[in-house]
């Protein structure tokens, strides 16, 4: 079963814009969201990460939002670049496990 | 300072052939991760090892899969009588032994470039 649901498949913003990506969850043991950032031919890189006592985490251009009841978090890109161009994915993880449940991705690409 | 390395980073094989798969994860992290990552869809937790032991290995698929880190570094993930149906890149990770709940870090996983594995 899909634990962690992603949206959208693909996304294309232009420079400057704002990226959101969006993911739902259903295990309410999950306490630890990150989101990786992956280039083609390269394993997954975390870009920021949050727990769920928290409703927002900004690092730099990064936002995630994180709404506890509906279950949900997002991935806000400011500003978007072309470098910014990947495969984004959300993850969980419960606090008694060890491993990440990732969605499915996004694959983003910012036109210059 | 080194990351996770993997090698080979593409394995052909046919059906049917074994196949090993190796990873060195970062140098002090205790805890090691095997990832499948099919084409267009996020990675698929394997096994999970902390030190020399497997601590979770509910994510392989089957008996055909097999994993070992004999002295708690290096690991290597077997896969018997491969199938087409195998085909996909293989992922590992490593994380350093902490307490889990302090830290920003959260124990974050650092990523291999992984394995392509075709099976023919």
């Amino acid at each position: 079963q899909q634990q962690v649901k992603q949206s959208p498949q693909s996304l294309i913003v232009q420079k400057g814009g704002i990226s959101i990506i969006n993911c739902a969850y259903e295990n309410t043991a999950f306490d630890y969201f990150p989101w990786y950032q992956q280039f083609p031919g390269k394993g997954p890189a975390l870009l920021i990460a949050i727990r769920p006592d928290v409703s927002e985490k900004k690092e730099g251009r990064f936002t995630i939002s994180f709404n506890k009841s509906a279950k949900q978090f997002s991935l806000h890109i400011m500003d978007s670049q072309p470098g910014d161009s990947a495969t984004y994915f959300c993850a969980a993880r419960e606090g008694s496990a060890r491993q990440l449940t990732f969605g499915s991705g996004t694959q983003l690409t910012v036109l210059p | 300072g080194a990351g996770v390395s993997q090698t080979p980073s593409n394995k052909v094989t046919e059906k049917g052939k074994y196949v090993e798969l190796r990873c060195d994860p970062i140098s002090g992290h205790t805890a090691l991760y095997w990832y499948r990552q099919s084409l267009g869809q996020g990675p698929e937790f394997l096994i999970y090892f902390q030190g020399t032991g497997a601590a979770d290995d509910s994510g392989l698929p089957n008996d055909r899969f097999f994993a070992v880190r004999p002295e708690g570094s290096v690991s290597t993930l077997k896969i018997q009588r491969t199938e087409r149906g195998d085909s996909a890149v293989y992922l590992c990770a490593s994380s350093s032994q902490g307490s889990g709940t302090s830290g920003s870090s959260y124990n974050e996983q650092f990523f291999g470039p992984g394995t392509r594995l075709t099976v023919l």
